[in-house]
Parts: C-alpha cells; sequence; structure tokens
C-alpha cells in the first residue's frame, strides 16, 4: 500500500501562503492524492485531491511532481481559522479499497 | 443538503458489552466507509461498503462487522468491547466506489469502553 510522509507541524504567518509538503515516493500510477483537514475532533474535511496535474479550487492548490512521489498543498492566504492537522493521503485501489492516513501535519497559523 | 450524519454522537459502554454505530450518507451517494481515530492519531481504515458489498478491509479484528441497506445507510458493529476500542468512529461517504470521487465524513461518534 502506498503511504504518505508528511512533516509533523508548521508554523505560518496569517495572510501568507502555507505550503505543506507531502511525500509518496511509492505511488503507483491509479492511486490519486486527496488532501483533507481536521480541526479539533470534528469529521475530516475534504480539499482537494489530484492524479498527475495540478489542480486549484476555492480552498487551495494542489502540485503534483512530474515523477508524483510528491506534492504540495497550498493555502494562497491563510486565516487563523485554518489552524489544524493536515492529512496527505493516497487512494489505494487493489484487491479492495483502502484508505490510508498518516498521523498528518499539524498547521499553525499565527497573527 | 445534508451532509453525513452519525449517530448517536456520543456512546459509553462497559467491557464485552456490543455496539452498532449508524451512518446516513449524503443522498446519492451509494459508498460508505468506515474508520476508528484513537486520540492523537490520524483516522485507520475499517471497511469500504458499495452497493450493500464489502469493497475493502482494513487490518481489524473479526469483532468488527458493517452492513449497508438498500438505502445506502450503514451500521457498524462492534462485539466483545475492549478499552482500546474507544475511540472516534468515523464514516465517510462518496458517490461513487472509485478513487477519483472524494469522500465527506460525518462528525463522528465518540465512543468510550470503561
Amino acid at each position: 500500500d502506498a503511504k504518505t510522509t508528511q512533516p509533523t507541524s508548521m508554523d505560518c504567518a496569517e495572510g501568507r501562503a502555507a505550503n505543506l509538503p507531502c511525500n509518496h515516493s511509492t505511488i503507483s500510477g491509479n492511486e490519486y492524492v486527496y488532501w483533507y483537514r481536521q480541526i479539533h475532533s470534528q469529521g475530516p474535511q475534504y480539499i482537494i485531491h489530484g492524479l498527475k496535474n495540478n489542480e486549484t479550487n476555492e480552498m487551495a492548490s494542489l502540485i503534483i511532481t512530474e515523477d508524483r512521489k510528491s506534492s504540495t498543498l497550498i493555502l494562497p492566504h491563510a486565516t487563523l481559522r485554518d489552524t489544524a492537522v493536515y492529512y496527505c493521503i493516497v487512494r489505494v485501489e487493489t484487491g479492495g479499497f483502502k484508505t490510508i492516513f498518516g498521523a498528518g501535519t499539524r498547521l499553525f497559523v499565527k497573527a | 443538503d445534508a451532509g453525513v450524519t452519525q449517530s448517536p454522537t456520543h456512546l459509553i459502554k462497559t467491557r464485552g458489552q456490543q455496539v452498532t454505530l449508524r451512518c446516513s450518507p449524503i443522498s446519492g451517494h451509494k459508498s460508505v466507509s468506515w474508520y476508528q481515530q484513537v486520540l492523537g492519531q490520524g483516522p485507520q481504515f475499517i471497511f469500504q461498503y458499495y452497493e450493500k458489498e464489502e469493497r475493502g478491509r482494513g487490518n481489524f479484528p473479526d469483532r468488527f462487522s458493517a452492513r449497508q441497506f438498500p438505502n445506502y445507510s450503514s451500521e457498524l458493529n462492534v462485539n466483545a468491547l475492549l478499552l482500546g476500542d474507544s475511540a472516534l468512529y468515523l464514516c465517510a461517504s462518496s458517490l461513487r466506489f472509485f478513487s477519483s470521487y472524494e469522500q465527506y465524513f460525518g462528525p463522528g461518534t465518540r465512543l468510550t469502553v470503561t
């Protein structure tokens, strides 16, 4: 199963871009990269996902390297409300369907 | 539109007891997945169901079972509860089975085993 590696924590100043890296060096060709965030003990919130191309939506941008072994989630103008744990996951679709979460990155947005 | 709903919100059980957790997916979503999240860790995948069939299973003992109903709602059952089963149980739904479809999570059920 593909797994992801993320930094344990990161800081970002309010109003600046937050760039959250993720390594997924064992990713297979048909596996999507997903990003979720979780605030306190609420259910994870979907942010964005992609396969090969860079993606952008109203919340964030996802940059995937050409070899697909790593990606970066970009929050263009971080606010205090973006303080959360951010999970980079790979959806595995072999012999059954498994979604594997790692420990995530705890992002602190500071005023 | 209503999101994923789960019941109950909180639950306290005693070791050895059995528990049933319920999940209603977003309207039109046919796939439901269950996750266990122990305090301080990321969610751990338990099951995925699509069209009432199990399509994926994580590394959990047979004490954990689930089913999906014709209206696509789902139940997670845990038998012979252990203290280590105390966790936040999350349900997520998606439109289809395939990994290109994003999952949306419910608020979770907080289970405490004493």
